[in-house]
């Protein structure tokens, strides 16, 4: 069965540092997105993108946050400059998009920011 | 704007006892509204939706939903627990395929035999 991959499983970076999460969606999706959920809190929208572009984005999803779909297979989510508070699990999922379709999630990153 | 209330954090029950997870949504248009289940060190799966049609959707594991429009509510129930049952449970609303989800707080259930 077709699935949404993930990398890294978990990644430790320092304040400041830039980081990469990676997403493979599912091959015929066309509608991605990130979601992240900081631990104890719910799962909270980021970004979502379809046709190469943003299609809409949360508040959290600033001008330190920017994703990229580089070569038609993955979706990449980078942070330019971690804080703190980036500390969190990040999801990917996708979905064709098609009426009564459902979104179909990874197994999520977790970033520690020290 | 759409939002979601999950009451209850944290459920507890027998094996073999009903489960039943509330959720209330917000919304102003027709919504779709969705159960995920988080088990330890996974992902989201999804358990069952509700688009159109028949309000009583039935899922996987077991579980059901009833969307009741009146009520703005969508449910989610099994009529006996198993101990693999135990994990995080999420309800979720969008207005239409292409579209974010809204995620409730989450209820985690424990299982005890």
């Amino acid at each position: 069965e077709p699935e949404v991959t993930q990398t890294p499983s978990h990644q430790v970076t320092q304040m400041g540092q830039e980081v990469i999460l990676r997403c493979v969606p599912i091959s015929n999706h066309l509608y991605f997105y990130w979601y992240r959920q900081i631990l104890g809190q719910k799962v909270e929208f980021l970004v979502s993108f379809y046709n190469n572009e943003i299609s809409e984005k949360s508040e959290i999803f600033d001008d330190q946050f920017s994703v990229e779909r580089p070569d038609g297979s993955n979706f990449t989510l980078k942070i330019r400059s971690t804080k703190l508070e980036d500390s969190a699990m990040y999801f990917c999922a996708s979905e064709t998009g098609f009426p009564g379709d459902e979104q179909f999630f990874g197994p999520g990153t977790r970033l520690t920011v020290l | 704007a759409q939002s979601v209330t999950q009451l209850g954090s944290h459920v507890s029950v027998s094996e073999g006892a009903l489960v039943l997870l509330r959720c209330n949504y917000s919304s102003s248009v027709p919504p779709y509204l969705f159960w995920y289940v988080q088990y330890p060190n996974q992902g989201l799966q999804l358990l069952l939706k509700y688009t159109t049609g028949a309000t009583l959707v039935k899922g996987i594991n077991g579980f059901e939903a009833e969307f009741k429009k009146s009520e703005t509510s969508f449910h989610l129930t099994k009529p006996s627990a198993h101990m693999s049952d135990a994990a995080e449970y999420f309800c979720a609303v969008n207005k239409a395929a292409g579209n974010k989800l809204t995620f409730g707080g989450g209820t985690r259930v424990l299982v005890k035999p």
